[in-house]
């Protein structure tokens, strides 16, 4: 049973250009979180894919972007990249029919590198 | 902005000791939970506690939740290099899973 898939492991854009970072859930899961940690701090919430729609969404502006596929994979797009969105970005995965209380898996995640 | 606080920010230890790591937060929470994070890659989920539970135990791993201080600990039992890490809490305050991270505890076991 594959755990949560990040692709690519590591990338590097230089400013101004746009970036897709792939996900592909937990099997059995169908709700898919991105979050953004930059070097030495804790994972910043991004937003929340459920139901192919943007079900949640932390404080980050309208250059992040994501899709998420009717087979529960999920997307992250950055345009206009900064410096500043150097991270590492981080996706995790929840099962069916979760309400509180439940587990998130994270996928290894994938690096970015804004030069 | 992060909501928990973990202190202290980096722990030094030697092999068999306990290590504890504390979690402040600031609004009132569904669950906290525990994550460990090797050398800046992926999340482990190591537990779960619920707002209505005081104490959990895992193997080596007890966690307790304090709601009045807003507060939570995380015990490690006689620690080994493996638990070398950073740990991070996470809490749920709000719908649909999203959880809030700390700032994170460094801990290093000495062989």
């Amino acid at each position: 049973d594959a755990g949560v898939t990040q692709s690519p492991t590591h990338l590097i854009k230089t400013r101004g250009q746009q970036v897709t970072l792939r996900c592909s859930p937990k099997s059995g899961h169908d709700t898919v979180s991105w979050y953004q940690q930059a070097l030495g701090q804790g994972p910043q919430f991004i937003f929340q894919y459920y139901e192919e729609e943007e079900r949640q969404r932390g404080n980050f502006p309208d250059r992040f972007s994501g899709h998420q596929f009717p087979n529960y994979s999920s997307e992250l797009n950055v345009n206009a990249l900064l410096l500043g969105d150097s991270a590492l970005y981080l996706c995790a995965s929840l099962r069916k029919g979760v309400t509180y209380g439940e587990t998130q898996y994270f996928g290894p995640g994938t690096r970015l590198l804004v030069l | 902005s992060q909501q928990g606080e973990e202190d202290p920010q980096a722990l030094s230890i030697q092999e068999g000791e306990n290590a504890t790591m504390n979690c402040s937060y600031k609004t009132s929470i569904n669950n906290l939970q525990w994550y460990r994070q090797n050398s800046g890659r992926g999340l482990v989920h190591l537990i779960l506690i619920r707002s209505n539970e005081r104490e959990k135990h895992s193997g080596r791993l007890r966690v307790t939740l304090d709601t009045s201080k807003k507060s939570s600990s995380l015990l490690i039992t006689a620690s080994r290099a493996a638990d070398t890490a950073s740990y991070f809490c996470a809490v749920n305050s709000g719908g649909y899973q999203k959880v809030t991270f700390g700032t994170g505890t460094k801990l290093q076991v000495i062989p």
